[in-house]
């Protein structure tokens, strides 16, 4: 139980384009997602959390702009990088939580985006 | 905000030999510590976890301890394997229903 499916595994795009990624939960219902971005050899740094039916909260730093998330049901949240840059290049991992506060999150397989 | 800390960034040790990782937090309102052990190119997955109300919790060769007061707390794996070589993550969740605060990573090196 507790599957969450991310798609697409990798993606290569222009700078300049948009790529959107898809997070849903298969097997149960999340009120909560959140994205986390990870650099090649370093830590998961939390974007954002993504609530069902009402906006997201960004983290500092995080362009909410640049990366527009939507969570329109309770099993599906999206990540939308606008305008890529190269150095938007980055892993992209989205998680969800079984229950509330402290549960386990439970992992996508995570989107290498590669903006050339 | 919540902050961990986490040593070491490397470790290697012999297999069968057991490996210690440990991490530091710092909202004393955080409640819930898991870890997480991520292969090159694969999602996080949780190998364990402990809440506040508890000081140490085991799993076969796994083990975790907790030490509010210090507000640290650790992963102990023995008889290492080599299906044991990965980068583990701790991470605690700031008392709240945000997001887990990672520890930046230990890789962990099992020699044959």
């Amino acid at each position: 139980g507790a599957v969450v499916s991310q798609h697409p595994s990798w993606v290569i795009c222009k700078s300049g384009t948009s790529v959107k990624i898809e997070c849903r939960s298969l097997d149960f219902q999340a009120t909560t997602m959140f994205w986390y971005r990870q650099f090649p050899k370093q830590s998961l740094m939390l974007m954002a959390t993504s609530n069902e039916g009402s906006k997201a909260t960004y983290e500092q730093g995080v362009e909410k702009d640049k990366f527009l998330i939507n969570h329109a049901s309770l099993t599906l949240s999206t990540l939308t990088v606008t305008s890529a840059h190269p150095e938007d290049s980055s892993f992209y991992i989205c998680s969800a939580m079984v229950g509330r506060y402290n549960s386990p999150l439970h992992f996508g397989n995570g989107t290498r985006l590669t903006v050339t | 905000g919540e902050n961990v800390e986490q040593h070491p960034s490397t470790l290697s040790v012999q297999e069968g030999d057991s490996a210690v990782i440990k991490c530091t937090y710092s909202d004393s309102a955080s409640n819930y510590f898991p870890w997480y052990k991520q292969e090159l190119g694969k999602r996080p997955q949780l190998i364990i976890d402990i809440r506040s109300n508890v000081g140490e919790k085991k799993d076969q060769r796994i083990a975790v301890t907790l030490n509010k007061t210090a507000k640290h707390f650790s992963l102990h794996i023995t008889e290492t394997q080599p299906e044991d070589s990965a980068v583990y993550f701790c991470a605690a969740n700031g008392g709240g229903a945000d997001g887990l605060t990672f520890g930046k990573g230990t890789h962990l090196i099992i020699q044959p």
